[in-house]
C-alpha cells in the first residue's frame, strides 16, 4: 500500500506570497491532519479534517487554513507569507477506527523556506 | 493543553551502550505513541501502547506505558548507528478528539 505522499518536497517563497501544500493520504484512510515543525517549536498541530470537515483546530493564525476533498486528499494553504512560517509542513492520515488508538502515518513533509 | 515532557533533549552515546528516554505528563492519556525521525523525513510510527503498565519488545526496543498513563519510556539496548534520530512520543487524547500532543523530542546520535 502505498504511504502519504507529499508535494511538493521543497518551496521557497517571498514574504507576502500566499502557498498550497497538497497531500495525499493512505488508501481508505479519511483523517488527515497538518502539522508545522520548526527546531525551537518542535512538532505543532495546525488542524485535522476527517470526511471533509475540520474536526480540530491548532493554535495558528487565520492565515493558515486548509480543506479536504472527497477522494481524502487535502491542500492546505497559508497566505500572507512571514519569515516566521518557514518550516517542516508534514502531513499525516489515519485510518481512525471508532475505540481504537489514533495512529497517524506521515508523509516526508514539505520544507517551505521564506525570504 | 496537554503538555508531553521528553527528556533528555540530547544524547550522545557510543554504540553498543543502553539508553533510556522518558516522556512524562500530569495528565491521562488514552493511547500513548513513539515516532522516529530522520533527517528531512517525515516521523515514522515505532509502537501505540493503550493500557496503563503495557510493555511492548520491538527487537532492541522497549517500550513501557506507565500504570497511570501520564507517562511513557524507551529504552533501546545495544544502541547501533541505525538508531540514530529524533525520537518523538505523542499521546491521544479521547476527550479532545483524539488529537496527538506531542513532545518536544529527543535527538539521539549513536557513534560508531
Amino acid at each position: 500500500k502505498a504511504g502519504v505522499t507529499q508535494t511538493p518536497r521543497y518551496l521557497i517563497k517571498t514574504r507576502g506570497q500566499q502557498v498550497t501544500l497538497s497531500c495525499s493520504p493512505i488508501s481508505g484512510h479519511r483523517s488527515v491532519s497538518w502539522y508545522q515543525q520548526t527546531p525551537g517549536q518542535g512538532l505543532q498541530f495546525l488542524f485535522e479534517y476527517f470526511s471533509e470537515t475540520q474536526r480540530n483546530k491548532g493554535n495558528f493564525p487565520g492565515r493558515f487554513s486548509g480543506r479536504q476533498f472527497s477522494n481524502s486528499r487535502s491542500e492546505m494553504n497559508v497566505s500572507t507569507l512571514e519569515l516566521g512560517d518557514s518550516a517542516l509542513y508534514l502531513c499525516a492520515s489515519s485510518l481512525y477506527l471508532a475505540g481504537g488508538p489514533y495512529e497517524q502515518y506521515f508523509g516526508p513533509g514539505t520544507r517551505l523556506t521564506v525570504t | 493543553t496537554q503538555l508531553l515532557e521528553q527528556s533528555p533533549q540530547f544524547l550522545s552515546i557510543q554504540e553498543g551502550e543502553n539508553l533510556t528516554v522518558y516522556c512524562n505528563s500530569s495528565s491521562v492519556f488514552s493511547s500513548l505513541q513513539w515516532y522516529r525521525q530522520e533527517p528531512g523525513e517525515g516521523p515514522v510510527l515505532l509502537v501505540t501502547v493503550v493500557t496503563g503498565g503495557e510493555v511492548k519488545k520491538l527487537k532492541r526496543l522497549t517500550f513501557q506505558f506507565g500504570d497511570a498513563r501520564k507517562d511513557s519510556s524507551l529504552h533501546i539496548t545495544a544502541a547501533q548507528t541505525g538508531d540514530t534520530g529524533l525520537y518523538l512520543c505523542a499521546g491521544e487524547d479521547n476527550n479532545a478528539g483524539n488529537m496527538l500532543t506531542f513532545g518536544g523530542g529527543t535527538r539521539l546520535m549513536v557513534k560508531p
